[in-house]
C-alpha cells in the first residue's frame, strides 16, 4: 500500500496569510494526487486534483503542485472560510490511501 | 445538481450486520464507478471499497480492513449503490460516505452528508 504523510498536522494562521501544506507518498504516484477540504461536521470537497487542476466552483487562491512523491497545496491568501482540515489522496493505485490530514486554525 | 445521499446507519453490536444505501441523482449514475469512504470519530478519512460500472464488470475492490466482511453492490435501474456490513467490530463505528468516482486513477468529486454507525455493546 502506498502510504501518505503529510506536513504539518495542524497550523496556526491569520487571515491573509499564505499557507502551504505538504504531502509526500511512500512510492511514486506520478501526479495521482487529489486535495481534499473537510470542514467540521461535513462531509470532504474535492479542491485539487491531478495534483494541479483546481476542481470547478473552487477559489483561485488554492492551487497545487509536484509530481512523483512530493506535493504541496498553497492557500495565497488565507480567508475565514478557509479554516478546516485538508487532506491528500493517491489515486495512482488501489487501496486509495489518503494522509492524516491538517487542520487549519485560527491565530 | 450531483446529490448523493446515505441511509441506514444506526447503533449495531459486536458481531452484528447493517446494510447501508446511497440514493444518487443528478448525474449518469450507471456510467460510473462508486466508493465508500469512512471516517472513525475524531479521526482521518479511510477508503472502504469500490465497485466499478456495467462496462468494467461491477469489480469490486476492498480495503484490507473490510475484505470478507464488508460487501459493496449496485442497482443501476435504481441509481443506489450499497454497503453491506457483517461481523462488525467496535473498530467499525464511523461515519460512513458514498462518493462518486471517475474511474481508472480519478479523484473522488462528490461525496455525500454520511450516515453514522455505531458499534457497541
Amino acid at each position: 500500500d502506498i502510504q501518505m504523510t503529510q506536513s504539518p498536522s495542524s497550523l496556526s494562521a491569520s487571515v491573509g496569510d499564505r499557507v502551504t501544506i505538504t504531502c509526500r507518498a511512500s512510492h511514486s504516484i506520478s501526479t495521482f494526487l487529489n486535495w481534499y477540504q473537510q470542514k467540521s461536521g461535513k462531509a470532504p470537497k474535492l479542491l485539487i486534483y491531478a495534483a494541479s487542476s483546481l476542481q470547478s466552483g473552487v477559489p483561485s487562491r488554492f492551487s497545487g503542485s509536484g509530481s512523483g512523491t512530493d506535493f504541496t497545496l498553497t492557500i495565497s491568501s488565507l480567508q475565514p472560510e478557509d479554516f478546516a482540515t485538508y487532506y491528500c489522496q493517491q489515486s495512482y493505485s488501489i487501496p486509495r490511501t489518503f494522509g492524516q490530514g491538517t487542520k487549519v486554525e485560527i491565530k | 445538481e450531483v446529490q448523493l445521499v446515505e441511509s441506514g446507519g444506526g447503533l449495531v453490536h459486536p458481531g452484528g450486520s447493517l446494510r447501508l444505501s446511497c440514493a444518487a441523482s443528478g448525474f449518469t449514475f450507471s456510467d460510473h464507478y462508486m466508493d465508500w469512504v469512512r471516517q472513525a470519530p475524531g479521526k482521518g478519512l479511510e477508503w472502504v471499497g469500490r465497485i466499478r460500472n456495467k462496462a468494467n464488470n461491477y469489480i469490486t475492490e476492498y480495503a484490507a480492513s473490510v475484505k470478507g466482511r464488508f460487501t459493496i453492490s449496485r442497482d443501476d435501474s435504481k441509481n443506489s449503490l450499497y454497503l453491506q456490513l457483517n461481523s462488525l467490530k467496535t473498530e467499525d463505528t464511523a461515519v460512513y460516505y458514498c462518493a462518486r468516482d471517475g474511474g481508472y486513477s480519478s479523484p473522488f468529486d462528490y461525496l455525500g452528508q454520511g450516515t453514522l454507525v455505531t458499534v457497541s455493546s
